[in-house]
């Protein structure tokens, strides 16, 4: 079964401009969780989508937003960049929600310059 | 979610049992112990997880202690591809909850 993919794998950015990365869950999942990962702050929770629901929210600004399409696939959404905003975005998927048990993809990598 | 304490590095000769512990003294009767690891680079991969009693999968075992307080989470012939920072994360299984809180991690380095 192939595992959770996430498209762009790297992305160079300006200040300012926005960027939206994409994740595909394992082929069932109805979760999809996303991360942010920076040296400084470790690896951070941002949102969760279940059933096209935004059903979990971590601290970030509301520049930071995403959404879930119907066969499960999930965007995010980072409006006007900031450089702090360069970052491994991790998305991971799970089946029922709420076991704990994730699939994490490999990342995209954003830069912003 | 309970707090978990991770040392920050070990090392482990190729081919003898990693143990890496984790203390969660502040862990719930119904908070769960979760283990990933993250080798550079990559995506976290899930390892095993339990409550209360000793688990055992293809990759690892983890071990509770019977108060729960604290936990150790076995690989049994570690090779360099062992490397990589391993998460314990304490959590509840609600429906609905799928936050993971990551905390620091130990670093664990395979010696050849």
């Amino acid at each position: 079964k192939a595992g959770v993919t996430q498209t762009p794998r790297y992305l160079i950015k300006t200040r300012g401009q926005q960027v939206t990365l994409s994740c595909s869950p394992i082929s069932g999942h109805r979760s999809v969780s996303w991360y942010q990962q920076t040296p400084g702050q470790g690896l951070q929770f941002l949102f969760e989508y279940f059933s096209e629901t935004q059903r979990n929210k971590g601290n970030f600004p509301g520049r930071f937003s995403g959404r879930q399409f119907s066969n499960s696939r999930s965007e995010m959404n980072v409006s006007t960049l900031e450089l702090g905003d360069s970052a491994l975005y991790l998305c991971a998927s799970s089946w029922t929600g709420g076991s704990g048990e994730q699939y994490f993809g490999p990342g995209t990598r954003l830069t912003v310059t | 979610d309970a707090k978990t304490t991770q040392p920050p590095s070990m090392d482990c000769a190729e081919g003898r049992a990693a143990n890496l512990p984790c203390n969660h003294s502040t862990i719930s009767g119904n908070e769960y112990v979760y283990w990933y690891r993250q080798i550079h680079s990559q995506g976290p991969q899930y390892i095993i997880h339990g409550l209360k009693n000793n688990e055992t999968n293809e990759m690892a075992s983890l071990i509770i202690t019977e108060d729960r307080k604290s936990s150790t989470l076995i690989l049994p012939h570690a090779t360099l591809r062992d490397t990589a920072v391993y998460y314990c994360i304490v959590r509840p299984n609600n429906f609905g909850n799928e936050k993971l809180t990551f905390g620091t991690g130990t670093r664990l380095t395979i010696i050849p």
